[in-house]
């Protein structure tokens, strides 16, 4: 059964303190793992795709990192600005559709 | 910018009623998907079509359809609203071809009493 896991749920950080999100997925035949950032109230934002392992994007203060069963989502020296919810959402394959984690909820204290 | 609109942001029914969420698209899209989101559960698939006039169900679609007439358009309809369906209900969309990247709509936020 296809699975995906974030963690930590919750994670506050200090203004400047870089962390990292875990995605860890159970998914045969990976076609690909998204990352979205939602704020509250409102729709998930497109960040990254990743496809295969070893691949890295980094947009901003953000740098995904993908291996074969999990992903990570690092944040270096976060602002305030940072504070959302972070998804992640392997694709499974023949699904034109993406399997959502539950989401890390991201707090950067100024 | 892919633009993803939803017709409310916020609705309130009384349980029995249909209800009927929209979603429109303007960047010519051929995929459009409804999901519901609740806490601690994430986002949850409910119906996709992949062209007009054509519809799959998603890993929740009990208590829902879909429909979707033209290729910009993609209807959600609760044919009898209960209160386990009080939820955010986003919509996205995607092209068939290429990245695959689902563009999210601003939501709908969902309360049936």
């Amino acid at each position: 059964e296809d699975q995906v896991t974030q963690s930590p749920e919750a994670l506050r950080l200090q203004e400047g303190e870089s962390s990292s999100l875990n995605c860890s997925y159970t998914v045969s035949g990976l076609r690909g793992l998204f990352w979205y950032r939602q704020d509250p109230g409102k729709g998930p934002e497109f960040l990254f795709t990743l496809y295969s392992a070893g691949e890295e994007k980094e947009k901003e203060r953000l740098k995904a990192t993908l291996t074969k069963k999990e992903s990570f989502l690092h944040i270096t020296a976060p602002k305030p600005e940072d504070s959302a919810t972070y998804l992640c959402a392997p694709q499974r394959p023949g699904a034109n559709n993406l399997f959502f984690g539950t989401g890390t909820r991201l707090t950067v204290i100024p | 910018d892919v633009k993803v609109t939803q017709s409310s942001r916020y609705l309130v029914k009384r349980t029995g009623e249909k209800v009927f969420l929209e979603c429109v698209q303007d960047m010519d899209h051929e995929n459009m998907f409804w999901y519901r989101q609740d806490p601690g559960l994430g986002l949850r698939l409910i119906y996709f079509s992949y062209d007009v006039k054509m519809k799959e169900k998603g890993d929740i679609p009990e208590g829902y359809s879909v429909s979707r007439e033209k290729k910009e358009r993609f209807s959600l309809i609760l044919e009898s609203a209960s209160t386990n369906q009080t939820s955010m209900y986003l919509c996205a969309s995607s092209a068939r071809t290429g990245t695959d990247t689902q563009y999210f709509g601003p939501g709908t936020r969902l309360t049936v009493l």
